[in-house]
C-alpha cells in the first residue's frame, strides 16, 4: 500500500493552543496537500506544498516538508472550537507536474476543548 | 471559488438494488473526476478515476462491473452501485480537477446505507 500514516491518530488540546499533525508517505512526490474534513462531510482543501518547497504559510496554518524523510507537519496556531475536524494528507506522485491520484493519510482527529 | 455538487447526500436501499449517484461540478469544467470510498473513521480510498468521454481507470481490487462509472460531459459524473450489498454501505466522495490547476475539489460527499 502506498498509503501515508498521520500521528497522532487523535489529538485533543484546549482551545487556544498551538495542534501539530505529522504526515510521513512512502513514495516520492510532487506535492503533498493537508485537507480537513468535518465529521460527515466532505473534505476542504486548507493548503499545498510542492516537493522543491519546505514551508508553507495560510492563515494560521503552516506546512512544513522534509522530502529526505518523506514527511510533512501541519501547525494550526491559536486553535479554535471551529478547527475540530479530521485532517488528512494526501500525496500526489504522478508522472505529469500537476494533480493525479491522490494517496491519502490514515488522518488525525482533532479535538478543541472550549 | 470551484464548487463540486453531489446528489444524494443520503441515501438508503434494500439489498439487491442498483443505486446512481451524481457528482457535478458547478462553476468549472472538470476534463477529470475522481471517486473515492470512505469507511467510518478511516481515509478515503481511490476507486476509479473518470475522464470526459471515456471509460474509467479502476484502482486494484474495485469491481467494475459493480461500480458504474460514466462521465458523459464536462461537467458530470454519475457512480452506479449495481445490486448493492450490506458491504457496500459506506461514504462515496468524488472530486475534480480542473485541467489547468493542481488541486481537486472535493464534493460534500453520499452515505449509502444497504439494508
Amino acid at each position: 500500500s502506498q498509503q501515508g500514516e498521520e500521528d497522532p491518530q487523535a489529538l485533543s488540546i484546549q482551545e487556544g493552543e498551538n495542534a501539530t499533525m505529522n504526515c510521513s508517505y512512502k513514495t516520492s512526490i510532487n506535492n503533498l496537500q493537508w485537507y480537513r474534513q468535518n465529521s460527515g462531510r466532505g473534505l476542504v482543501h486548507l493548503i499545498l506544498i510542492r516537493s522543491n518547497e519546505r514551508e508553507k504559510h495560510s492563515g494560521r496554518l503552516r506546512v512544513t516538508l522534509d522530502t529526505s524523510k518523506k514527511s510533512s507537519s501541519l501547525l494550526i496556531t491559536a486553535s479554535r472550537a471551529a478547527d475540530t475536524a479530521s485532517y488528512f494528507c494526501a500525496t500526489d506522485a504522478g508522472p505529469n507536474f500537476g494533480n493525479e491520484k491522490l494517496t491519502f493519510g490514515t488522518g488525525t482527529r482533532l479535538t478543541i476543548i472550549p | 471559488g470551484a464548487v463540486v455538487s453531489q446528489h444524494p447526500s443520503r441515501v438508503i436501499c434494500k439489498s439487491g438494488t442498483s443505486v446512481k449517484i451524481e457528482c457535478r461540478s458547478l462553476d468549472f469544467q472538470a476534463t477529470t473526476m475522481f471517486w473515492y470510498r470512505q469507511f467510518p473513521k478511516q481515509s478515503l480510498m481511490l476507486m476509479a478515476t473518470s475522464n470526459e468521454g471515456s471509460k474509467a481507470t479502476y484502482e486494484q481490487g474495485v469491481e467494475k462491473d459493480k461500480f458504474l462509472i460514466n462521465h458523459a460531459s464536462l461537467t458530470l459524473s454519475t457512480l452506479t452501485v449495481t445490486s448493492a450489498h450490506p458491504e457496500d454501505s459506506s461514504f462515496y466522495i468524488c472530486s475534480a480537477r480542473q485541467s489547468l490547476r493542481d488541486t481537486q475539489y472535493f464534493g460534500p460527499g453520499t452515505r449509502l446505507t444497504v439494508l
